[in-house]
Formats: structure tokens, C-alpha cells, sequence
């Protein structure tokens, strides 16, 4: 069975730095390609990063781009989201996603619960 | 420029069938997308990948009730046999240069 189970969400002064991890379980980690993608609340979905196997290509959404960085540890199939510089407007709750690709980004077909951050004062 | 159009909502009664929209933006009619269903305080799930020639890939356990289709630059999402748990919000999802979703669906059952 597939698990990704995201951590190091909370609280956040603006300005300040969190990082997220999502602990993958139930498949080859090292062969799919994975991303992260966040929910403001009561909006909708908004893709944030994602990274290929290797981790040598790495792709990032204009809002966060300079501000955020994706990693992955293959060795402990986790993946990880480092958020510099947060702003109010960071604040959502944050999903790992699995890509069908390995090569590329191509649409997700296994979703974590999520992990909120809020960013505030 | 890529956009993925949904209605903001939609609604059937319980038991009937009702058919969501995911319309791609001129000159991207060739895309495939797919759908996720999002059910009220739950993380998002993958129904299925619907080609613009109309192959479908469905996720694991995803009941026959949900089917796909498409028309020129749509792609539909059929639920028939309207259950409770069925009210969610949908949303369409592409790629090309990064991942984009569409705007999502709220889908209430009378």
C-alpha cells in the first residue's frame, strides 16, 4: 500500500523558515518522480515544486521560486521542502504528491494527508 | 498560455448521474488530463488520466461509477449511481512546463 505521510508543518513568524517532509512508503521511491502541492484555505490546489528521480531537475512555481527548495533522500525515501522568506500568503496546507513519471513531471496518482502551515504574527 | 477551465460547482440528485467539465485553453486540445476527487477535510485522491484520444487510466479502487470521456478541448468526468460521499470537489489537472490544476468543481448531492 502506498503512504506519504507529510511533517514539519506549524506556525511561523513572517519572514521565517520551515521544512517540510514527506516519508514515503509501499513503492520504489527511486523510480517516480515527486511533488509538492498546496491548498490555501478554502481555495483550491496550487502545485508548488517537484523534483525528478535523481533530483537533479527541480521545478518550482513562480510564487515560491528563490524562496523554496525541493530535495529528496533516496537513501530514506523522504522527500523534502525547505521554505525560506514565508509570507502570509504561504499559508496552506501542504501535500506530497507522487508523479506516474520518473523523467518528469507528468500528474499524480498518490496523495499524502497533508501538513498546515501558517505563517503569522 | 495553458489554462484549465472548471464551473465552480455543480449538482445532482442522489442516485442520477452528472457529468463535469475540464476545458483546455485554445491551442492545447491535444493535452491529456487528469482527474482528482477531494472529499470535505481529506487530502486529494486520483480517479483517472483521460487522454484526448479518450484512453482512460483509472487509480486503484476507483469504482466503475466514475467514467471518462472527451470532445475537442474538453474532458469529462461522469459519476452515475450518485452516492452520498460522492459530494467532493473535483479538479482537473495538466502538465507541460510544471503541473496546473484547474480551478475545481464542488460537486453537492441532493
Amino acid at each position: 500500500e502506498v503512504q506519504l505521510l507529510e511533517s514539519g508543518g506549524g506556525l511561523v513568524q513572517p519572514g521565517g523558515s520551515l521544512r517540510l517532509s514527506c516519508a514515503a512508503s509501499g513503492f520504489t521511491f527511486t523510480t517516480y518522480a515527486m511533488s509538492w502541492v498546496r491548498q490555501a484555505p478554502g481555495k483550491g490546489l496550487e502545485w508548488v515544486s517537484g523534483i525528478t528521480v535523481s533530483g537533479s531537475s527541480t521545478y518550482y512555481a513562480d510564487s515560491v521560486k528563490g524562496r523554496f527548495t525541493i530535495s529528496r533522500d533516496n537513501s530514506k525515501n523522504t522527500l523534502y521542502l525547505q521554505m525560506n522568506s514565508l509570507r502570509a500568503e504561504d499559508t496552506a496546507v501542504y501535500y506530497c504528491a507522487k508523479d506516474v513519471g520518473g523523467s518528469s513531471l507528468i500528474y499524480f496518482d498518490y496523495w499524502g494527508q497533508g501538513t498546515l502551515v501558517t505563517v503569522s504574527s | 498560455q495553458l489554462v484549465l477551465t472548471q464551473s465552480p460547482s455543480a449538482s445532482a440528485s442522489l442516485g442520477a448521474s452528472v457529468k463535469l467539465t475540464c476545458t483546455l485553453s485554445s491551442g492545447h486540445s491535444s493535452y491529456a488530463i487528469a482527474w482528482h476527487q477531494q472529499q470535505p477535510g481529506k487530502g486529494p485522491r486520483y480517479l483517472m488520466k483521460v487522454n484526448s484520444d479518450g484512453y482512460l487510466s483509472k487509480g486503484d479502487g476507483i469504482p466503475d461509477r466514475f467514467s471518462g470521456s472527451n470532445s475537442g478541448a474538453e474532458r469529462y468526468l461522469t459519476i452515475s449511481s450518485l452516492q452520498s460521499e460522492d459530494e467532493a470537489d473535483y479538479y482537473c489537472q495538466t502538465w507541460g512546463t510544471g503541473i496546473l490544476f484547474g480551478g475545481g468543481t464542488k460537486l453537492t448531492v441532493l
